[in-house]
């Protein structure tokens, strides 16, 4: 079983849109989480963190169920500039290292 | 600022012969790591340094892969003999490591390809 797992996609959405991800992690112990944004041929950049009571930056929330072991995106209407691959990432306390979910693919069509 | 800085941004080279990829983190971060990316395996941390010693190499594939960090300023990725499965896409990041987790920043990578 993989550390990190996502539905890979793609996610096809129109404009306007509400779109949600789910991932999931192996590792109990993880106490860290966080989602990446990746444009296509560029660099991973950090999108927010996820906090264990859920967080919102503007039409982003990020939420962790702890019990069940996983993480979830949402984003809410949808523009064509959040087209681009969105990577669940977990690290261990007082870690650096971190796993990288494959990422999911998504696409916000006019 | 400069961000993390890596070059060369493109590498094509040939089957046997040695790679070296570098990195300049952005100054004053205290930890640096090397990734790897394919669409078949997704990214991965391949090493990672904490003020320039190396903590976890568990993710470097095989003897062929070596990585340096010298000084705060500058790292090296080797390979070498290099094999066209080493194909991908390689990340530099560095962070300021404080307590807890912080925000590591990725350099724009080095595209690599082996005939």
């Amino acid at each position: 079983r993989k550390e990190v797992e996502q539905d890979p996609g793609p996610f096809n959405v129109p404009e306007g849109a509400t779109v949600a991800f789910n991932c999931t992690y192996s590792n109990s112990a993880s106490q860290s989480f966080f989602w990446y944004r990746q444009d296509c041929r560029k660099e991973p950049k950090l999108l927010m963190s996820v906090y264990s009571s859920g967080n919102e930056d503007g039409r982003f929330t990020a939420q962790l169920n702890r019990a069940s072991q996983y993480i979830s995106l949402l984003i809410r209407d949808s523009k064509l500039s959040d087209s681009a691959t969105y990577l669940c990432v977990v690290i261990l306390y007082n870690n650096n290292d971190m796993r990288f979910g494959a990422g999911t693919r998504l696409t916000v069509k006019p | 600022d400069a961000g993390v800085i890596q070059s060369p941004r493109h590498e094509v080279t040939e089957m046997g012969q040695e790679v070296t990829l570098r990195c300049k983190p952005i100054s004053g971060h205290n930890s640096l790591f090397w990734y790897r990316q394919t669409m078949m395996r997704g990214l991965e941390l391949l090493i990672y340094f904490n003020n320039n010693v190396p903590i976890d190499d568990s993710g470097m594939p095989e003897d062929r892969f070596s990585a340096k960090m010298p000084n705060a300023s500058f790292s090296t990725l080797k390979i070498q003999p290099s094999e066209p499965r080493d194909s991908a896409v390689y990340f530099c990041a560095s962070s300021l490591r404080d307590r807890g987790y912080n925000e590591q920043f990725f350099g724009p990578g080095t595209r690599l390809t082996v005939l």
